[in-house]
C-alpha cells in the first residue's frame, strides 16, 4: 500500500493564481515526520518545510503554507499568488521513526506549471 | 556549507558494464541515504548508513549492487553488470542523525543503453 499518496498528477495554474497541493499519508506510528520538497527541471531535491507529528499548528512561510490534519492524514501545501519560478516537481514525504532512524516514503509527485 | 554534492552527474554506460558513484554529504552528518528516481516517480529509498556502517538496505537493491561508506565521510554506489532497467536517478542525501531533515544532492542520471 502506498503510504503518501499525492492524487494531482499535474496541475496547471495561470501566474498570480492560488494552488493547493494534496497529500494524504498513511501510517500507524504515533510519531512521525511530513516534508515536503521541490524538485525543479535542474532535478535537485529542495527541502520545504518538516512538520512532526504532535504539532498540527499550520504553517505560513511567505507565500507558502501547509494545513496538517492528523484527523484525515493530509498535509496539504498551498501556493499564493503563484509564479512561473513556481513551476518544479513537488513531492510529500513521510519519515516514520524506528530504533535505526527513519526511513523516507515518497509520493510519486505533483507537477506544477505556473503559466505566465 | 557547500551541500551534498555528487559525481558525475551524468553517466551512460554500457549494458553488462559496472558504474561507481560517489557521493560526499554535509560535512558532519552522520547519515547518508542513497535513492533511486526513475521518471514520473518519487524517490525510492535504497540504503543507508551511519557513519561508516550500513544499517538497512532495500529489497531494490540486488546482489549487482554495493554501497561503501570507508571512513563515514563520502560513499560510493557501485551496479555490477548494469541493465538497462538500472537507468534512473541516483540520489544521494545526508541529515545530521537519524531524526533530522535529509538535504538531497543533485543526482547522477545513468542510461544503460
Amino acid at each position: 500500500a502506498q503510504k503518501v499518496t499525492q492524487a494531482q498528477t499535474e496541475i496547471s495554474v495561470v501566474e498570480k493564481e492560488d494552488v493547493t497541493l494534496d497529500c494524504v499519508y498513511e501510517t500507524r506510528d504515533t510519531t512521525y515526520y511530513l516534508f515536503w520538497y521541490k524538485q525543479p527541471p535542474s532535478g535537485e531535491l529542495v527541502f520545504l518545510i518538516r512538520r512532526n507529528s504532535f504539532d498540527e499548528q499550520n504553517e505560513i512561510s511567505g507565500r507558502y503554507s501547509w494545513n496538517f490534519q492528523k484527523s484525515t492524514s493530509s498535509f496539504n501545501f498551498t501556493i499564493t499568488a503563484s509564479q512561473v519560478v513556481d513551476s518544479a516537481v513537488y513531492f510529500c514525504a513521510l519519515s516514520e521513526v524506528s530504533n535505526t532512524g527513519n526511513q523516507f516514503y515518497f509520493g510519486t509527485g505533483t507537477s506544477l506549471t505556473v503559466i505566465p | 556549507d557547500t551541500g551534498v554534492s555528487q559525481d558525475p552527474r551524468h553517466k551512460i554506460t554500457k549494458r553488462g558494464q559496472n558504474v561507481t558513484f560517489r557521493c560526499d554529504p554535509i560535512s558532519e552528518h552522520n547519515r547518508l541515504y542513497w535513492y533511486r528516481q526513475t521518471l514520473g516517480q518519487g524517490p525510492e529509498f535504497l540504503t543507508y548508513f551511519q557513519n561508516e556502517a550500513q544499517l538497512e538496505k532495500s529489497r531494490l537493491l540486488s546482489d549487482r549492487f554495493s554501497a561503501e561508506r570507508p571512513k563515514g565521510s563520502f560513499s560510493t554506489l557501485e551496479i555490477q553488470r548494469t541493465e538497462q532497467g538500472d537507468s534512473a536517478m541516483y540520489l544521494c542525501a545526508s541529515s545530521l542523525t537519524g531524526l533530522d531533515t535529509q538535504y538531497f544532492g543533485p543526482g547522477t542520471r545513468l542510461t544503460v543503453l
